[in-house]
């Protein structure tokens, strides 16, 4: 079983939509828990970051974490076309120099 | 402040050469992490320096090797390249302090192995 599962997409909604990403993990150890958007030919750019669980948002996004579960979502709301790009969860561990352990990545385009 | 620059922005080689690539973090950054991006196996961590020093190192073979000068640039090297080497190679770089989880990513070198 991989550390962390992430839905393979492509997605594709209109704007205006609601957009649920999610991630589910193996490894109780995580406990830094980040979204990244990955635009094309661009390297990833961090969005949400979070400590164990709980929700944190920063304007149109949500991030979610349900460290009993072991799943952790992003949700994005009013989807704009400018939102159309790849998104990454990623985890750590705990301690300074823990690597971080990436999803494969979501493709997500919104329609005008 | 600048981002996270890396250099070459894109390289053709062929197989069984060599390749360096560079990566110069944020300013007053000293961790530098460098992971391979490609479709099928995503992003893949391949090591992190700090202070001059490898502290973590991912599951790629020896050819993959890298090093960090005290001014906290980094190379990384690929030697003996074969055709599964074509990726976009990303560098990243973490602050010091506080979150530093945080990893801040350059634009990556895309590497062709011909």
């Amino acid at each position: 079983q991989k550390e962390v599962e992430q839905d393979p997409g492509p997605l594709s909604v209109p704007e205006g939509a609601i957009v649920s990403l999610n991630c589910t993990y193996s490894n109780s150890a995580f406990q830094y828990f980040m979204w990244y958007r990955q635009y094309s030919r661009k390297g990833p750019e961090l969005l949400m970051y979070t400590y164990s669980s709980g929700n944190k948002e920063d304007g149109r996004f949500t991030a979610q974490v349900d460290k009993s579960s072991k799943y952790i979502s992003l949700f994005i709301r009013d989807s704009q076309p400018s939102d159309s790009a790849t998104y990454l969860c990623a985890l750590a561990a705990s301690g300074a120099n823990s690597k971080l352990t990436f999803g494969k990545g979501i493709t997500l385009s919104v329609r005008p | 402040k600048a981002g996270v620059t890396q250099t070459p922005r894109y390289l053709i080689k062929t197989r069984g050469q060599q390749v360096t690539l560079s990566c110069s973090p944020i300013s007053g950054h000293r961790s530098v992490s460098w992971y391979q991006q490609t479709p099928g196996q995503g992003l893949q961590f391949l090591f992190e320096y700090f202070s001059e020093t490898q502290r973590n190192k991912g599951n790629f073979p020896g050819r993959f090797s890298g090093r960090q000068f005290s001014n906290s640039r980094s190379e990384m090297n690929v030697s003996t390249l074969e055709l599964g080497d074509s990726a976009l190679y990303l560098c990243a770089s973490s602050p010091t302090n506080g979150a530093t989880n945080i990893q801040y990513f350059g634009a990556g070198t895309r590497l062709s192995v011909l």
